[in-house]
């Protein structure tokens, strides 16, 4: 099972959207609606901010939002802020019944 | 509140075995609605899930491909915890390691996390 594929690296300045895709195959995005997203600080246990695909756990920000087509998956976040600054992982359900996260994408707040 | 706490030595050596615990609290290692899952993070990595375990009416592991000859992951009942093994490891197995929780329902939703081990393989 091959990661999913994410950019990079994504930037942008206070109070502006960023969004950061994540592509991956009809064996895992294209074909369950398990997709979701991770928020990760050095040194911290990552953190659920999405999960099936554009539902947000109780006290993450509706600033930051997911959505989906075909294969591939998507996270904005709105109104960028200084504390968005970290490494972003996706992840999906397969159709082997495993996990498979995306290659992440280091977001920097200008 | 559910609680995951692991618990392993930080240093391994190169063909040895890796070793984790994670403790559950306030959930129970045999619910017929979670599974217990592995997950490791480096920064030439990133994240790679390893594997879980889970019952339903019976107990089934799955796991990564890419370790899926060396990992073993067991449900230990009595102690209400998961384990770990990671065999002949090398220093690209070289990560933190962490547990977390998903659920039937919602596959891939990992919460909580663990606090995670940092296993470093050296001789």
């Amino acid at each position: 099972q091959s990661a999913l594929t994410q950019p990079a690296s994504v930037s942008g300045s206070p109070g502006q959207s960023i969004t950061i895709s994540c592509t991956g195959t009809s064996s895992d995005i294209g074909v369950y609606n398990y997709v979701s997203w991770y928020q990760h600080h050095p040194g911290k246990a990552p953190k659920l901010m999405i999960y099936d695909v554009s539902n947000r756990p109780s006290g993450v920000s509706n600033r930051f939002s997911g959505s989906k087509s075909g294969n591939t998956a998507s996270l904005t976040i709105s109104g960028l802020q200084a504390e968005d600054e970290a490494d972003y992982y996706c992840g999906s359900y397969t159709t082997t019944s495993t996990q498979v996260f995306g290659t992440g994408t280091k977001v920097t707040v200008l | 509140q559910l609680q995951l706490q692991q618990s392993g030595p930080g240093l391994v050596k190169p063909s040895q075995t890796l070793s984790l615990t994670c403790a559950i609290s306030g959930d129970s290692v045999s619910s017929n609605s979670a599974a217990w899952n592995w997950i490791r993070q480096s920064p030439s990595r990133g994240l790679e899930w390893l594997g879980k375990t889970y019952y339903r009416s019976n107990w089934f592991s799955d796991y990564a491909v890419s370790v899926k000859s060396r990992i073993t992951i067991n449900p230990d009942t009595s102690r209400n915890q998961v384990s770990l093994q990671l065999n002949s490891v090398t220093p690209e197995d070289t990560a933190v390691y962490y547990c977390a929780r998903d659920t039937r329902w919602s596959p891939g939703r990992f919460d909580p996390w663990g606090q995670g081990t940092l296993v470093t393989v050296s001789s």
